[in-house]
């Protein structure tokens, strides 16, 4: 068990839905990374916020967006869903905000089937 | 393009076989190389690499980098079946992670 915890475990909705993921990093770390992670892209990294704010962009679609609140919780937000987007959504924290020398700790993942 | 490529693929063998898995990385800014193991759930962190020709080990699994020649290798010796996992490098430019597809590694009893 890495500490990081995700909500919910499955999630199965139509396309052109909307839905929200959630993660609580570890207790003592301040960033939160999202991954996606299909069978056919491997994991790709969408983005990292650090302490509140956004840190790091990477091959996030227009139609996700994400936030991380005060108490250092993230959420995930994936609105106009397609069939593509299923997948398995991890959340990973870390101590600090980058740097180069920091592991990550990765937290169960949600499986998103887009129906 | 920023890259990270895993070789091989996949692979099979025999427990007692001993298995290198290899990762190449092309990124700016590089700052670690980082293993993960992931079997049916999240990946675990194996180990981080940051220094040329240091190798890190962890009982049957050890691993180094060149940063010359910007690869890094797994060793796992003695493999047992709860080995069998998907195997992922993981080059760090200090705010983003860019994973290779993963190494499938299968010990079969």
């Amino acid at each position: 068990d890495s500490g990081v915890t995700q909500t919910p475990k499955h999630l199965i909705t139509a396309t052109g839905q909307r839905v929200t993921l959630r993660c609580s990093p570890r207790s003592g770390d301040l960033s939160v990374y999202w991954y996606q992670q299909s069978l056919d892209q491997g994991l790709q990294f969408l983005i990292q916020y650090y302490n509140g704010e956004e840190r790091a962009k990477g091959n996030i679609l227009e139609r996700f967006s994400a936030q991380q609140f005060p108490d250092l919780h993230s959420e995930l937000n994936l609105s106009s869903l397609e069939l593509g987007d299923s997948a398995l959504y991890f959340c990973a924290s870390s101590v600090g905000g980058g740097g180069g020398r920091e592991t990550q700790y990765f937290g169960p993942g949600t499986r998103l089937l887009v129906l | 393009e920023d890259k990270v490529v895993q070789s091989p693929l996949s692979l099979v063998v025999h427990e007692g076989d001993t298995v290198t898995l290899n990762c190449s990385y092309e990124v700016t800014n590089f700052r670690s190389l980082l293993w993960y193991k992931q079997e049916k759930k999240a990946p675990t962190f194996l180990f981080m690499l940051t220094s040329s020709g240091i190798e890190k080990k962890s009982g049957r699994l050890s691993s180094i980098l060149d940063k010359k020649e910007l690869f890094s290798i797994l060793n796992i010796t003695a493999t047992q079946t709860g080995d069998s996992a998907i195997y992922l490098c993981a080059a760090n430019t200090g705010n983003q992670f860019y994973f290779g597809t993963g190494t499938s590694l299968t010990v079969i009893p």
